[in-house]
């Protein structure tokens, strides 16, 4: 399968502790991204990254989360301290400038006890 | 800001019914304008695009078409099968480099046999 993938599927934890999702886009896109989507909304835009470049920052993200994508490749998302509003979906996608669609892995449904 | 307003769902439809999902957007310069589709457990899909007025998206019997005078976007199918049951995001994307879209909420459709 060479579309975008997401680890964990699903993540389960309690309000506090810190957790950490990986994103690995198709190989050639050089644009990577993430968003949040919550039950009943569309995706929210958090980061994203051209190359190994963060060049963008919602100010959603909080200081709580950061991102890296140290190699132009593959992404994670850290979630420092987690809270119960951060019960999510966490979506990546990945596209390839110029174009301008982007390509959805399934995401990391996270549940903060 | 940029924002996406989509009919409320659920959509519930006979297999072989006409489908509309409408859509309207509010945007500073030229947005492009895209439909995105979401089946159960699955990351989102594009379905179509348009970039400019007047264009018409189109792929597997969905069409949308860019109307900026009315500044919709809405969605149809002629015939609407079992297997189109999911969930159906309106988006547009700045004008500019980063093509960082803006969703709405999210449309759910039901198709029964």
């Amino acid at each position: 399968d060479t579309g975008v993938s997401q680890d964990p599927r699903h993540k389960i934890t309690k309000r506090g502790q810190n957790v950490t999702f990986r994103c690995d886009p198709i190989s050639e896109h050089n644009r990577l991204y993430w968003y949040r989507q919550t039950l009943g909304q569309g995706p929210e835009f958090l980061t994203y990254f051209q190359n190994e470049a963060q060049l963008e920052k919602s100010r959603l993200l909080s200081d709580r989360f950061s991102a890296e994508r140290p190699k132009g490749s593959f992404s994670t998302l850290e979630i420092q301290r987690t809270e119960q509003g951060d019960s999510a979906m966490y979506l990546c996608a990945s596209s390839l400038v110029p174009y301008n669609e982007q390509f959805f892995g399934p995401g990391t449904r996270l549940t903060v006890l | 800001g940029n924002s996406v307003t989509q009919m409320e769902g659920p959509v519930t439809l006979s297999e072989e019914a006409f489908l509309t999902i409408n859509c309207t957007y509010t945007a500073t310069g030229y947005p492009s304008l895209f439909w995105y589709v979401q089946y159960p457990g699955e990351g989102l899909q594009l379905l179509l695009k348009a970039t400019k007025a007047d264009d018409k998206g189109s792929n597997k019997g969905f069409e949308a078409t860019y109307r900026k005078e009315t500044t919709s976007f809405h969605l149809e199918k002629g015939s609407v099968q079992v297997s189109d049951s999911a969930v159906y995001f309106c988006a547009l994307s700045r004008s500019g480099g980063s093509y960082i879209p803006t969703f709405g909420r999210g449309t759910s459709l039901i198709v029964h046999p």
